[in-house]
């Protein structure tokens, strides 16, 4: 069963700021925390990943709470094509099944 | 391109058929892991394979079947197909790094 629990649908205009929420309250603290999204008809691609700290790449920014009981997948500016699926998973390298919940659709309005 | 490759992307076959679905993980990538993502349903894992050996299962029917090969590639049986077997079949790879890069997918529609 997945460990975490995610909004089903958002949405966001385009160009502004988006922030995609997940709680996992049931957290280990050798879980990281993988974000991931599905464009239509595509398979899944990684976005980010952290286990305690904030993290910023090219395409997303990872905040972390301080209880690490949940977390929120920051897109700075939303553009079209970032309307997707956005998954967020707990990830163990020694937890073999690597589950995926209903995830959170994001809308992008133009 | 994430550097997994599945075969083929398309499939079209008749209930009570049998087929045989191909990934080939990226270079170096020990773990495969295979998922089925039914029309508006979210992923379903089916089962995960390390270094050849089957290390996970999940919700996999005992009508499906998987495998890893010496060379790391990975094939998923499915026999008796039923109606409800229709779906897109992922195959996604790792290399304990956690970031796992899935495969464009197999969309397998069954008549």
């Amino acid at each position: 069963d997945a460990k975490t629990t995610q909004p089903n649908s958002m949405e966001s205009n385009e160009e502004e700021p988006v922030h995609l929420p997940c709680n996992h309250s049931t957290i280990s603290g050798t879980d990281y925390i993988h974000w991931y999204r599905q464009l239509p008809s595509q398979g899944p691609e990684y976005v980010i990943h952290g286990l305690t700290s904030n993290v910023n790449n090219r395409m997303a920014s990872l905040a972390i709470a301080e209880d690490r009981k949940s977390s929120t997948l920051i897109l700075h500016r939303a553009t079209l094509r970032d309307a997707a699926v956005y998954y967020c998973i707990l990830y163990q390298t020694s937890y073999d099944k690597v589950i995926f919940g209903p995830g959170t659709s994001l809308s992008v309005i133009p | 391109d994430s550097g997994v490759t599945q075969t083929p992307k398309h499939l079209i076959t008749a209930t009570g058929q049998r087929v045989t679905l191909r990934c080939s993980p990226r270079s170096g990538d020990l773990s495969v892991y295979w998922y089925q993502q039914s029309l508006d349903q979210g992923l379903q894992f089916l089962i995960q394979y390390y270094n050849g050996e089957e290390r996970a299962k999940g919700n996999i029917l005992e009508r499906f079947s998987a495998q890893q090969f010496p060379d790391l590639h990975s094939e998923l049986n499915l026999s008796s197909l039923e109606l409800g077997d229709s779906a897109l079949y992922f195959c996604a790879s790792n290399r304990n790094t956690g970031e796992l890069f899935f495969g464009e997918g197999s969309r397998l529609t069954v008549l």
